[in-house]
């Protein structure tokens, strides 16, 4: 299965730093999602890179896509403590596949 | 507010209850989908809905009964659940089509405790 696999489980870091999370699958991929949840509640849809591109930006979020080695990675620049919240990668297409999670912690 | 909705959000039931979970979805998408959440596990897909037909089943057991009477309504129907379907159940939807990729809304979901 295309199951996404995000490294670290948990990351506790101060505001101001930048913090990276990184994914990996198994299959070929059309595009790849990241996805971040706040606790219990919904999934909230950051950013899709598509499998011909290589980086992506969005605001504080620079994603990272390497399909030769199966992963992808999500920065986030200057964190503040609203980005605490788990973050999540999905691959697929009508049936997306999670990963785990990690877990990021921004502590003021 | 991602224009997806789900009620109840919490539920505690006992393992001999029938309940329904429902969600709505006021984007105009035509396709939605149930997932579950538990702890220290990936978000499992359990259903799928395309165009109001049922496209996956992810071997989820006959206890679960969803319906999709409409391309902006989903129902998932409960009865005689476990302790261990205790979770958190999430509803999305997105938008198919040809030039579209799939990205999900996901309403707040309905925390369920089963006794």
């Amino acid at each position: 299965s295309q199951q996404g696999e995000e490294d670290p489980q948990a990351l506790s870091i101060q505001e101001g730093e930048n913090a990276t999370m990184n994914c990996s699958y198994k299959t070929s991929i059309n595009n790849l999602q990241w996805y971040r949840q706040n606790s219990g509640r919904g999934l909230v849809h950051l950013i899709l890179i598509r499998s011909n591109e290589r980086e992506k930006h969005s605001g504080r979020l620079r994603v990272t896509l390497d399909t030769s080695k199966k992963s992808s990675s999500l920065l986030i620049t200057a964190s503040r403590a609203a980005d605490t919240a788990s973050y999540f990668c999905a691959t697929g297409f009508q049936k997306l596949v999670f990963g785990t999670g990690t877990r990021l912690l921004v502590s003021p | 507010e991602t224009g997806v909705t789900q009620t109840p959000r919490h539920l505690v039931m006992g393992m001999t209850n029938k309940k329904s979970l429902k969600c709505e979805q006021h984007l105009g998408h035509n396709a939605m989908y149930w997932y579950k959440q538990s702890a220290k596990k990936p978000l499992e897909l359990m259903f799928v809905y395309s165009l109001e037909e049922r496209v996956e089943n992810n071997s989820v057991p006959s206890r679960f009964s969803p319906e999709c009477p409409n391309s902006s309504h989903l129902f998932l129907h409960l009865h005689t659940l476990q302790p261990e379907d205790s979770a958190l159940y999430l509803c999305a939807s997105s938008q198919e089509g040809l030039s579209s990729y799939n990205e999900q809304f996901f309403g707040p979901g309905t925390r369920l405790t089963v006794l």
